[in-house]
């Protein structure tokens, strides 16, 4: 069975600097996708980024990059010039096929971000 | 566009309480989602439509909940003769099936519920 790993249940950092959280994934498909979910307190979850397994290149979102190593089975997230928005749970999430195309995701137990000012 | 609403967003219940739940989808999504979150862990699926059929349910739907979604727009998340272990926050999330949006799937708020 699919399963997802948070190591660090809390992290915080100075406002303007990077952040990095963990994530380890087990699974032995070799296609697959990977997301990492943002959680700010009373407010939905939204996506921050997502890594197409098949795809070796590193995925990035403005600030936001990932460190995707595929045999080590580590989707680490990195936060550039952190600001105080940013402050949230942050969620690694891998993703299984339903029927009919449609998918379920597996969340880690999830990292809770502080920025400091 | 409007996202994923969910109500209502809070809901205290006495335990043996029947609870009602319900989640609008974005607007022509055909699937839709059901999650759980208890404190400090990550949300658990528990069951999926497309249109108005349930074509997944997760082992965590005890025979006490049950999902529908009758006309393949909203759903309802009902759970019966609640109990102090159901306290939690339902999620309800969505998705179109499309190559352009990559199926991302888009949540709601979360409907918060203690059993007391």
């Amino acid at each position: 069975a699919q399963t997802v790993t948070q190591s660090q249940p809390e992290m915080s950092v100075q406002e303007a600097e990077t952040v990095t959280l963990s994530c380890t994934y087990d699974t032995s498909e070799s296609d697959y996708y990977l997301f990492w979910y943002k959680q700010p307190p009373s407010r939905q979850m939204i996506l921050v980024i997502r890594q197409e397994a098949y795809k070796q290149q590193n995925a990035t979102e403005n600030r936001f990059s990932v460190n995707f190593q595929k045999a080590a089975k580590s989707f680490s997230l990195k936060i550039s010039d952190s600001q105080l928005g940013d402050a949230a749970m942050y969620f690694c999430a891998y993703r299984i096929l339903l029927i009919q195309g449609a998918q379920k995701l597996v969340f880690g137990q999830g990292t809770r971000l502080t920025i400091n000012p | 566009d409007t996202g994923v609403s969910q109500d209502p967003r809070h809901k205290i219940t006495k335990r043996g309480q029947n609870v009602t739940f319900r989640c609008d989808p974005i607007s022509e999504h055909n699937r839709l989602y059901w999650y759980r979150q208890t404190l400090g862990q990550g949300p658990e699926f528990l069951t999926y439509f497309q249109n108005e059929a349930q074509l997944e349910k997760s082992r965590l739907l005890s025979d006490r909940f049950s999902a529908e979604r009758p006309k393949g727009s909203f759903s309802t998340l009902e759970i019966q003769r609640t109990e102090q272990g159901d306290s939690a926050m339902y999620l309800c999330a969505s998705s179109l099936r499309s190559r352009v949006s990559g199926n991302t799937i888009y949540f709601g708020e979360g409907s918060w519920l203690t059993v007391v």
